[in-house]
């Protein structure tokens, strides 16, 4: 059981807006910055948002990030085939004193 | 460019140690906090571990502490996570994670490498 509640899972055609959302706690969330993780199949996760809605360089700005209270929110529009992947919600929380997870949402593109 | 390559994964039987090893290279490596993240096969992460930059503090996940001991070495870019008293629940990819700050605490890994594969099982 993750600490952080995603939906298991998400799906879009080409050229849509599909969001994620993200539910956690005054100890996480609520206090503290959220990450967003893209993860394609077989490799490892790559950061695509940071400190709620920042775009590392080199991520398209199709990839959007929001928080509100203690759930936060992942926007992808014109959704592509490659973005088909696993997406991974962090944050810090203070009573666990480590970083915690969502327990991932497999996007699919149809 | 960061670069994070893990080594030291195998298969181990319950009760058993392993040390994972991450070299890493691309950054001062001293300057910045470190951590061991791990992913059950087809399944979530789960964070482990963390260290600062200078290797003074060093937090656990509440399944490990006891039994995993996380170290670094400035002088060699490398950190180390020392397992003993292996359990089943404990096989997984083992993900070396960069933290971008010399402090662990508030911060989320930016930069991962891709993972050595520890199996528990006799």
């Amino acid at each position: 059981q993750s600490v952080l509640t995603q939906p298991p899972s998400a799906s879009g055609t080409p050229g849509q807006r599909v969001t994620i959302s993200c539910s956690g706690s005054s100890s996480n969330i609520g206090s503290n910055f959220v990450y967003w993780f893209q993860q394609l199949p077989g490799t490892a996760p790559k950061l695509l948002i940071y400190r709620n809605n920042q775009r590392p360089s080199g991520v398209p700005d199709r990839f959007s990030g929001s928080k509100s209270g203690t759930s936060a929110s992942l926007a992808i529009s014109g959704l592509r085939s490659e973005d088909e992947a696993d997406y991974y919600c962090a944050a810090w929380d203070d009573s666990l004193s480590g970083p915690v997870f969502g327990g991932g949402t497999k996007l699919t593109v149809l | 460019e960061v670069q994070l390559l893990e080594s030291g994964g195998g298969l181990v039987q319950p009760g058993g140690s392993l040390r994972l090893s991450c070299a890493a290279s691309g950054f001062t490596f001293s300057t910045y906090a470190m951590s061991w993240v791990r992913q059950p096969p087809g399944k979530g992460l789960e964070w482990v571990s963390g260290i600062s930059g200078n290797g003074g503090t060093t937090y656990y996940a509440a399944s490990v502490k006891g039994r995993f001991t996380i170290s670094r070495d400035n002088s060699k870019n490398t950190v180390y996570l020392q397992m003993s008293s292996l359990r089943a629940e404990d096989t997984a990819l083992y993900y070396c994670a960069k933290v971008p700050s010399t402090m662990l605490r508030g911060v989320i890994p930016d930069y991962w490498g891709q993972g050595t594969l520890v199996t528990v099982s006799s």
